[in-house]
């Protein structure tokens, strides 16, 4: 019964191509997240939608197009591949909100991506 | 310019001793902070937070301590257990955001 999932858990391809990335949560959530993971281990935050809108929109190359069809759903398209953008990529959600307590700021992750580009 | 950072990439203890993680951070307006822990394959899991009116929470085992004046925030595992090997990441989240900013990760490992 997985709260986030993604699609594909891993994914090889060339230069140039166009590829994406699926993401689905059944939690209920109303906040979900695009994360990327370098090879320094760092994790960044690449977007965010609230209820279907976009709120977070960090500085990341436009060829990066988030989708929400639906709440549950954040997928991610990448166009025109290039070989820095091979990393893991993290799907995240949550509740929402922005009081201060546990249940509105936790963010539940999907197992990740690993995008290896050759 | 990180934000949040864990000067320590690894950290070796004894099963049944303390393990303690540190985390600093520069910006003033963070007012939630949260530690994951995370196994390789796999996303971050949450682990225990705190918000910044507070000093301390504890969780079993775990336990988080936040002094606002330093800027700094650990965590505390005792007894530490094998099944404790993992990165943990030290995340903020500042005040009328929905944005959490990680610190790199501190790779633990209990050595049985």
């Amino acid at each position: 019964d997985t709260a986030v999932s993604q699609t594909p858990k891993y994914l090889v391809t060339q230069m140039g191509n166009d590829k994406s990335i699926k993401c689905e949560q059944n939690l209920g959530h109303d906040t979900m997240y695009w994360y990327k993971q370098d090879s320094k281990k760092f994790l960044k935050i690449m977007f965010s939608y609230n209820n279907k809108e976009l709120i977070i929109n960090e500085t990341v190359p436009n060829r990066f197009s988030p989708k929400s069809p639906d709440k549950a759903h954040l997928n991610l398209h990448i166009n025109s591949l290039e070989l820095g953008d091979s990393a893991v990529y993290f799907c995240a959600s949550s509740q929402g909100g922005l009081a201060g307590d546990r249940s509105y700021n936790e963010q539940f992750f999907g197992p990740g991506t690993r995008l290896t580009v050759l | 310019d990180q934000q949040v950072k864990q000067n320590s990439p690894s950290l070796s203890v004894q099963e049944g001793r303390i393990s303690i993680l540190n985390c600093d951070y520069t910006n003033s307006m963070f007012d939630y902070f949260l530690w994951y822990k995370k196994y390789p394959a796999e996303g971050p899991t949450f682990l225990i937070s705190i918000s910044s009116i507070k000093d301390k929470n504890e969780d079993g085992r775990f336990t988080v301590f936040l002094n606002k004046s330093a800027k700094h925030l650990s965590l505390h595992i005792v007894p530490s257990q094998p099944g404790d090997s993992a990165v943990y990441f030290c995340a903020a989240r500042g005040a009328g955001s929905y944005q959490l900013t990680f610190g790199k990760g501190t790779k633990l490992s209990v050595i049985p």
